[in-house]
């Protein structure tokens, strides 16, 4: 159980060009999803935590207007990057937390979705 | 006081050893440590995680120690294996669905046949 998927798992785009990335709880409802940015060998950084039915919270220095994020079901939440520059070229985590873990915030991760921006 | 810190940044054993890894914080509020393994180009995985009303904490050949009084934590691999050979990410949070996992900067271990 506890299984969360992102897709695509790679995509390279041209730079000006949006990327939508997926991020969905295969086996559980996730009221609360969370978006992620790693740099090659860095921790994860937070970008924003995702609500179910509301807008989003991003983290300070986060452009919302670039880093748009949609948690249209308890299944699904999704990221797109607009107006792609290759300084947005990163890894990009989403994770997610099951319900009926309390109230800890044990989450579980997607694998990943490496963006490229030429 | 949100900030978690790690150490060692890289880590070299021999088959068999057993590899620490340390991690330190601040806020008291924190209720929650995970510890998670990365392989590369993947997501992080859950390893095992602890809460503070325990000192110690075992799953398989994974054992964390938790140290409230000097607000440390560690994670013991036991009879490591090249397998186990990953970047490893302590981590603190808050009780609340919302809050925010804070991470560490990350351990990357090797172990060497």
């Amino acid at each position: 159980g506890a299984v969360v998927s992102q897709h695509p798992s790679r995509v390279i785009c041209k730079s000006g060009t949006s990327v939508k990335i997926e991020c969905r709880s295969l086996d559980f409802q996730a009221t609360t999803m969370f978006w992620y940015r790693q740099f090659p060998k860095k921790s994860l950084m937070l970008m924003a935590t995702s609500n179910e039915g509301s807008k989003a919270t991003y983290e300070q220095g986060v452009e919302k207007d670039k880093f748009l994020i949609n948690h249209a079901s308890l299944t699904l939440s999704t990221l797109t990057v607009t107006s792609a520059h290759p300084e947005d070229s990163s890894f990009y985590i989403c994770s997610a937390r099951p319900p009926s873990r309390g109230a800890y915030n044990e989450q579980f991760f997607g694998p990943g979705t490496r963006l490229t921006v030429l | 006081q949100q900030q978690v810190k790690q150490s060692p940044q890289s880590l070299i054993v021999q088959k068999g050893g057993i590899p620490i890894i340390n991690c330190a914080y601040e806020n008291t509020a924190f209720d929650y440590f995970p510890w998670y393994q990365q392989f590369p180009g993947k997501g992080p995985a859950l390893l095992i995680a602890i809460r503070p009303d325990v000192s110690e904490k075992k799953e398989g050949r994974f054992t964390i120690s938790f140290n409230k009084s000097a607000k440390q934590f560690s994670l013991h691999i036991m009879d490591s294996q090249p397998g186990d050979s990953a970047t490893y990410f302590c981590a603190a949070s808050w009780r609340g669905a919302t809050n925010k996992l804070i991470f560490g900067t990350g351990t990357l271990l090797a172990v060497q046949p």
